[in-house]
């Protein structure tokens, strides 16, 4: 069955350090999200990206973040200068198509820790 | 504005006891809603979603969820609890032209045996 799945499971990173983390959508997909979960709080949505832009993105997608696609099966995040506040497990997920009762498939996760 | 509330961060049922876990949401239009299970290690997977098309709606793994708009609560329910339902449990919702989920807090169901 296919899968989302995000390299590497978990992260170590020293504040002020870029990050990228990486994940490989479902192939007949072309929707993509990123979500984070800081630890003991909600799901929160960071990003979708369709058709190579950003379609949506909220509060706490800031100018230290970014996604590409950078071929054909990759979609990354950049987190360009970390924070210890960006500690967080971060989710992928991707969808064939948008709105209504469309499922979204998520990966495992990525956990950074920021020192 | 959109919110799921799941009370309770953790349940503890013994094997063969019934499973209820609670979420509720706020939405100022028509919600979709979802739960996802998420076992150790694993990502999300989809155990059930709300569509209107009918107000008890099915899912795997014996689960179910009935959406109760007077209520707005949409509960996940199972007769008889598995010791391998131990996972965590998330319910979503989506609303309008955004595709974006709001998730509640997740909770944590443990079995006993």
């Amino acid at each position: 069955e296919p899968e989302v799945t995000q390299t590497p499971s978990h992260q170590v990173t020293q504040m002020g350090q870029e990050v990228i983390l990486r994940c490989v959508p479902i192939s007949n997909h072309l929707y993509f999200y990123w979500y984070r979960q800081i630890l003991g709080q909600k799901v929160e949505f960071l990003v979708s990206f369709y058709n190579n832009e950003i379609s949506e993105k909220s509060e706490i997608f800031d100018d230290q973040f970014s996604v590409e696609r950078p071929d054909g099966s990759n979609f990354t995040l950049k987190i360009r200068s970390t924070k210890l506040e960006d500690s967080a497990m971060y989710f992928c997920a991707s969808s064939e198509l948008v709105g209504g009762a469309v499922e979204q498939f998520f990966g495992p996760g990525t956990r950074l820790t920021v020192l | 504005a959109q919110s799921v509330t799941q009370l309770g961060s953790h349940v503890s049922v013994s094997e063969g006891a019934l499973v209820l876990l609670r979420c509720n949401y706020s939405s100022s239009v028509p919600p979709y809603l979802f739960w996802y299970v998420q076992y150790p290690n694993q990502g999300l997977q989809l155990l059930l979603k709300y569509t209107s098309a009918a107000t008890l709606v099915k899912g795997i793994n014996g689960f179910e969820a009935e959406f109760k708009k007077s209520e707005t609560s949409f509960h996940l329910t199972k007769p008889s609890a598995h010791m391998s339902d131990a996972a965590e449990y998330f319910c979503a919702v989506r609303v309008g032209n955004f595709n974006k989920f709001y998730f509640g807090s997740g909770t944590k169901l443990n079995v006993k045996p």
